[in-house]
């Protein structure tokens, strides 16, 4: 089993519609993100919580909200879609030591229409 | 933005050949990481260096850090078809909040 898991993999979804994105992990990291990827764009963070207590904003987190409902598990939402939504989304986390990797999923790819 | 920036956009080389990426970033770091991404997979950590080192090997990777220029590179030796992918540089201030580059593709023709 993957050690980040995100559900679901693929998902189309209507504008205005509300839509929550699941990230679970079984590598006892405290630290999760959220990020979105466009193409020529990158990766942009959209929220981080380095524990269930602490959620910071990231680069472009207008439109979305986040819940860490326990240390493994992340989620994001979309309070009422919109097309420029569409993106690919990754769930990544880190156990802020020495290594200081992050350990991505395998991404939920978004389409709003 | 605090994004990096990497070029090219996008290499095409033959196996056997080598290729070098390079990374850009805007603010002062404590670590730079490079990231793979295979085909909009996930993306796997390839090799850190650290804000004191200037250099750093992994296989067939080589990696260097100039902070007085607030650029990376990333070298891959003898490519592989296998090889082709997405490449991503992500700067940490030391923070663990990691802030990506654009990227490189990566294609290595066989």
């Amino acid at each position: 089993d993957a050690d980040v898991t995100q559900t679901p993999r693929n998902r189309i979804t209507k504008t205005g519609k509300r839509i929550m994105l699941e990230c679970s992990q079984t590598k006892g990291h405290d630290r999760m993100y959220w990020y979105r990827q466009d193409p020529g764009l990158g990766l942009r963070l959209i929220y981080y919580s380095f524990d269930v207590k602490d959620i910071n904003k990231g680069e472009i987190s207008d439109g979305y909200s986040v819940s860490r409902q326990a240390q493994a598990k992340f989620s994001l939402s979309l309070e009422s879609a919109i097309p420029n939504q569409t993106a690919l989304y990754f769930c990544a986390t880190s156990d802020g030591g020495a290594r200081a990797e992050a350990f991505f999923g395998q991404g939920t790819r978004l389409t709003v229409v | 933005s605090q994004q990096g920036e990497e070029d090219p956009q996008a290499l095409s080389i033959q196996e056997g050949e080598n290729a070098t990426m390079n990374c850009s970033y805007k603010t002062s770091i404590n670590n730079l990481q490079w990231y793979r991404q295979n085909s909009g997979r996930g993306l796997v950590h390839l090799i850190l260096i650290r804000s004191n080192e200037r250099e750093k090997h992994s296989g067939r990777l080589r990696v260097t850090l100039d902070t007085s220029k607030k650029s990376s590179s990333l070298l891959i030796t003898a490519s592989r078809a296998a090889d082709t992918a997405s490449y991503f540089c992500a700067t940490d201030a030391g923070t663990y909040k990691y802030i990506f580059g654009t990227g490189t593709r990566l294609k290595v023709l066989a």
